[in-house]
């Protein structure tokens, strides 16, 4: 079946370091990815996404390649600030409503 | 207002309590859906409307009722309700239920069960 698998957390660093938080998954067809990050005390907000084989999804410094032949989705942020402590999600998307998400990796950055 | 609001933010109920969240998208999306997030555990799809109409039910114990009377609003009836059932509650809207669109987030009710 559909599944998405994420590095446990937390993932602590410290600030203007490199950040990569992988994401792989198993799906028939071709399922759309995403990432999404959940700030303290709020709701998830749609981080970025990826549609097809080889896109590239990026917002706010944060990139993440649709890799079809390794089915990973990491999500990567070149300098990382403390601003960007959060849980971060990835997840995909079937034909129909659902989306199958991943446990989540909380980060934190230290000034 | 803009995106996808909830009410209220955070609820505190006794077991015997019945009480009502409430979700509003301002996005015009057709599907509406209701999530319990716990603590150490993945993310929980507990309904799904869309059109009005609920497309899916994830095996959730009937002292969740959700109504769904427009595709802006949806609510969700709590009663008879367990220490367990203390979460965060999320609603989402997507424009189209049948396609990978990406889903949208209110901030979510903190529900606290005593």
């Amino acid at each position: 079946g559909n599944s998405v698998t994420q590095m446990e957390g937390p993932v602590t660093l410290s600030e203007e370091a490199f950040l990569t938080i992988n994401c792989t998954y198993t799906a028939t067809g071709y399922p759309s990815l995403f990432w999404y990050v959940q700030y303290p005390g709020e709701g998830l907000q749609l981080l970025l996404k990826a549609t097809k084989a080889d896109d590239k999804g990026s917002n706010k410094g944060f990139e993440a390649t649709y890799r079809k032949e390794t089915t990973s989705f990491h999500l990567e942020k070149g300098s990382v600030q403390v601003s960007d402590s959060a849980v971060y999600f990835c997840a995909l998307s079937r034909s129909n409503y659902q989306l199958i998400w991943g446990a989540g990796t909380k980060l934190i950055i230290k000034p | 207002e803009t995106g996808v609001t909830q009410t209220p933010r955070h609820l505190v109920m006794g077991m015997t309590n019945k009480k009502s969240l409430k979700c509003e998208q301002h996005l015009g999306h057709n599907a509406m859906y209701w999530y319990k997030q716990s603590a150490k555990k993945p993310l929980e799809l507990m309904f799904v409307y869309s059109l009005e109409e609920r497309v899916e039910n994830n095996s959730v114990p009937s002292r969740f009722s959700p109504e769904c009377p427009n595709s802006s609003h949806l609510f969700l009836h709590l009663h008879t309700l367990q220490p367990e059932d203390s979460a965060l509650y999320l609603c989402a809207s997507s424009q189209d239920p049948q396609g990978p669109y990406e889903q949208y987030f209110g901030p979510g009710t903190r529900l606290t069960v005593t």
